[in-house]
């Protein structure tokens, strides 16, 4: 059974920068063919995605977060990571990994990880 | 972006009832649609997927329907464990969006 965990700091101050990883187990991220990502959902708000990555190091990036996210990937550890720069108090969410899609299967966002509360706060 | 539209964003009901929710996107996206059912302090799970596939496993009391820019998920007769908030995600081109959500509560 393909389980996620997602796994770093929860409090970050304001400017710095948010670093979190999501490991993979019950499946491989470099030869299942599937693209992996993260998702965020503020408190007590939506979902919003933010960033898709394939095990060759292909990436998408949700505009709105472009120009502060950075995605990447690590096969031999089997696992993916996130780094959110210069962090504010609206970058305060519960942040998800999750298996995204994989050509030719339809459908996305089969499996999620359990998720992990971001603050933002000095 | 496309936008997609969720109505109602709240609903009461009562157990045994027929509940719909509709979700419409501000541009043609196929069948690239997805419904996903969140609990509190849960990871959304997928119902629904290519807007009438039902995720293995879910209840068949669940189903989607819709193609293009108008899509619907119904519940057949609401059970108590139905009771949650309900999304529905486009992935038909980038950045993938959601709605912002349908809560069903309870009557």
């Amino acid at each position: 059974q393909l389980q996620l965990q997602e796994s770093g700091p929860g409090l970050v101050k304001p400017s710095e920068t948010l670093s979190l990883t999501c490991t993979v187990s019950g499946d491989s991220i470099s030869s299942s063919g599937y693209y992996w990502g993260w998702i965020r959902q503020p408190p007590g708000q939506g979902l919003e995605w933010i960033a898709t990555v394939y095990y060759s190091g292909r990436t998408n990036y949700n505009p709105s977060l472009k120009s502060r996210v950075t995605i990447s990937i690590d096969t031999s550890k089997n696992q993916f990571s996130l780094r959110v720069d210069s962090v504010t108090a609206a970058d305060t969410a519960i942040y998800y990994c999750a298996r995204m899609y994989k050509f030719g299967i339809p459908g996305t966002l089969e499996y999620w990880g359990q998720g992990t509360l971001v603050t933002v706060s000095s | 972006d496309i936008q997609m539209t969720q109505s109602p964003s709240s609903l009461s009901a009562s157990v045994g009832d027929r509940v719909t929710i509709t979700c419409r996107a501000s541009q043609g996206i196929k069948n690239d649609l997805g419904w996903y059912q969140q609990k509190p302090g849960k990871a959304p799970k997928r119902l629904i997927y290519a807007a009438s596939s039902l995720q293995s496993g879910v209840p068949s009391r669940f189903s989607g329907s819709g193609f293009g820019a108008e899509f619907t998920l119904t519940i057949s007769s609401l059970q108590p464990e139905d009771f949650a908030t309900y999304y529905c995600h486009q992935h038909n081109s980038y950045p993938w969006t959601f709605g912002q959500g349908t809560k069903v509560e309870i009557k």
